[in-house]
């Protein structure tokens, strides 16, 4: 079973449209979490950091959900420029404090 | 802002060369290492140093070797490389944030080709 997993879409949708991505992780010690966002033949780019109580910033709300292991990752408003990859990663001092990468899921926002 | 500098963005080479991917950072990050990327894969650790001389394998550090003389400059060695090691490689540095949680900086990625 990988660390990390995540659905791996491509999750199509039109501007302006509320789409949410899961990712649930299999380390019950890991402790830091974070959604990071790669655009095609770009690095990955930290998006945000997860907190338990969850937290917005913007049209972008992140969740965690402990009990269940699980992560996500909710975009309002879509746009044409949201389009990219993003990536579930989790972090565990049990490894050494390195952080672990989902396979991502692609969003495709279309006009 | 942080910069993490790879020496080249795209790169050829044969079966069997030896092949040294540079990495640079500027923000005085302990924390170092070095990833590649595939598709359906996603990233996995081939190495990380979290000092000066120091390494530690990652998940797949089979065919690679690494270096860390100065703290800036991490290096990815491929001994010999394979046609299997065509691949997209990232660096990333690292060091705590403000909040306590730790998040990673990459450079652009170098794009080895194997032939």
């Amino acid at each position: 079973r990988k660390e990390v997993e995540q659905d791996p879409g491509p999750f199509n949708v039109p501007e302006g449209a509320t789409v949410a991505f899961n990712c649930t992780y299999s380390n019950s010690a890991s402790q830091s979490f974070f959604w990071y966002r790669q655009d095609c033949r770009k690095e990955p780019k930290l998006l945000m950091s997860v907190y338990s109580s969850g937290n917005e910033d913007g049209r972008f709300t992140a969740q965690l959900n402990r009990a269940s292991q699980y992560i996500s990752l909710l975009i309002r408003d879509s746009k044409l420029s949201d389009s990219a990859t993003y990536l579930c990663v989790v972090n565990s001092f049990q490894y050494g404090n390195k952080l672990v990468f989902g396979a991502g899921t692609i969003l495709r926002v279309k006009s | 802002d942080v910069k993490v500098t790879q020496s080249s963005r795209y790169l050829v080479k044969r079966t069997g060369e030896k092949v040294f991917l540079e990495c640079v950072q500027d923000m005085d990050h302990e924390n170092m290492f070095w990833y590649r990327q595939d598709p359906g894969l996603g990233l996995r650790l081939i190495y990380f140093s979290y000092d000066v001389k120091m390494k530690e394998k990652g998940d797949i550090p089979e065919g690679y070797s690494v270096s860390r003389e100065k703290k800036e400059r991490f290096s990815l060695i491929l001994e010999s490389a394979s046609t299997n090691q065509t691949s997209m490689y990232l660096c990333a540095s690292s060091s705590p944030l403000a909040t306590g949680a730790y998040g990673y900086t990459f450079g652009s990625g170098t794009r080895l080709t194997v032939v």
